[in-house]
């Protein structure tokens, strides 16, 4: 079972690139990178998803090195609307369990 | 696409009384939902793994038949919260998969407040 392990929080200002790391050293060959971000009182909800080197969607870029040992989250141009809590998952076979850690807290200033 | 809906989206009912949750996937079907519960400032914990047509597989610590889960089809799960006691008011959040393929991830509900009173 892979187990995750990010920062606790995390400030920036409005208009930085912000980039959040993830640790998951015993990732099996066959599991996914998965970024969710959750605001208060709501589900989390799907960023990006990754299996190795870079991928880009409209809001997010994912940095996996050749290890896959970490990954790197990156939001270009944070805004105040992106303070909340980001998870990243690891895993991927149908029945495999997914387990959250302890996520980073993102708050973004004006 | 790929929308996961729960309902109610907020509960407050007696001590003693069971609450049911629906979990649904609207445009696709799920073989595999999870329930996830989630306390103030916390992070989600799973509780279980809900499999259509078999029974659910529950962590360790979730008592099964306090919490119980239905997978009857393939777009709805349902968890009962018997006989629910103040301790039991929290956030509770389902997911589902669309697909058994490796990189399918999981889409969530936007959860269910459970407060009892």
């Amino acid at each position: 079972l892979a187990k995750t392990t990010q920062p606790i929080s995390m400030d920036s200002y409005e208009g930085q690139e912000v980039n959040i790391t993830c640790s998951h050293n015993n990732i099996a060959t066959n599991d996914y990178i998965t970024w969710y971000q959750q605001f208060p009182s709501q589900g989390p909800r799907f960023i990006i998803q990754g299996y190795k080197t870079k991928v880009t969607n409209e809001v997010a870029s994912l940095f996996i090195p050749a290890d896959r040992k970490s990954s790197t989250l990156s939001l270009p141009r944070v805004s105040l609307s992106d303070t909340a809590v980001y998870y990243c998952l690891v895993g991927g076979n149908n029945f495999n369990k997914f387990y959250f850690g302890s996520g980073t807290k993102l708050n973004v200033k004006p | 696409g790929a929308v996961v809906s729960q309902h109610p989206s907020w509960v407050i009912c007696k001590s003693g009384t069971s609450v049911k949750i629906e979990c649904r996937s609207l445009d696709f079907q799920a073989t595999t939902m999870f329930w996830y519960r989630q306390f103030p400032k916390q992070s989600l914990m799973l509780m279980a793994t809900s499999n259509e047509g078999s029974k659910a597989t529950y962590e360790q610590g979730v008592e099964k038949d306090k919490f119980l889960i239905n997978h009857a089809s393939l777009t709805l799960s349902t968890l009962t919260v018997t006989s629910a006691h103040p301790e039991d008011s929290s956030f509770y959040i389902c997911s589902a998969r669309n697909g058994t393929g490796n990189n399918q991830p999981q889409h969530f509900g936007d959860g269910t407040r459970l407060s009892i009173l």
